[in-house]
């Protein structure tokens, strides 16, 4: 069974702080892993990652893949107030047979930025 | 703009119901999934259907059903709704490729 493993399970920073969210996980074949932002609504797309230490970048978020530790960071540097959401983890793992692209995902984690 | 549209924001339901979930989506994706987000948990995988008139169990599939006649509609049945099912749900869609999803904005159901 796949799983996916995220820490913390929540941070509480200020304004200016850099933040790094964990994401571990075992999953029979690895084809990608992902990271969505969840504020009131629907999560949001951050990033997909399939290729071990090859770095996405958007602005101040950025996320670095290790397939062979089996692990992903999501950092965030100047941390704002509308960073505040559920950070996601999930990965798209073929169990032995057609997965059809279905995700597992972490538990998330819960980011509380102050002024 | 692409979309998944669940058919409720809120919904307050008694013990015993039965509870309709609707999911629509408008990119001609194949996959469709239900999932349920509780605190601590993450989302869990309810059902899945990969095409028309297909579906998959999920991870924790017991207490409901699912319901795919149409390629842009799937909907989640729960059969004698419990005050354990109260939760978010999550509808989401994608190629039958993968490379993610497109989600709904949820469902927030109480069973009371």
């Amino acid at each position: 069974e796949d799983k996916v493993v995220q820490s913390p399970l929540s941070l509480v920073v200020h304004e200016g702080d850099t933040v790094t969210l964990n994401c571990s996980y075992e999953v029979t074949n690895f084809r990608s892993l992902l990271w969505y932002k969840q504020e009131k609504k629907a999560p949001t797309f951050l990033f997909m990652l399939t290729s071990s230490g090859i770095e996405k970048k958007s602005g101040r978020l950025s996320s670095i893949l290790d397939k062979k530790e089996l692990f992903s960071i999501l950092n965030i540097t100047a941390t704002q107030t509308g960073d505040s959401a559920i950070y996601l983890c999930a990965v798209d793992g073929n169990a032995g047979g057609t997965s059809y692209g279905k995700l597992t995902f972490g538990q998330g984690t819960i980011l509380t930025v102050h002024p | 703009d692409v979309k998944v549209t669940q058919s409720s924001r809120y919904l307050v339901k008694r013990t015993g119901e039965k509870v309709f979930l609707e999911c629509v989506q408008d990119m001609d994706h194949e996959n469709m999934f239900w999932y349920r987000q509780d605190p601590g948990l993450g989302l869990r995988l309810i059902y899945f259907s990969y095409d028309v008139k297909m579906k998959e169990k999920g991870d924790i599939p017991e207490g409901y059903s699912v319901s795919r006649e149409k390629k842009e509609r799937f909907s989640l049945i729960l059969e004698s709704a419990s005050t354990n099912q109260t939760s978010m749900y999550l509808c989401a869609s994608s190629l039958l490729s993968g490379r993610g999803y497109t989600f709904g904005s949820g469902t927030r159901l109480t069973v009371v």
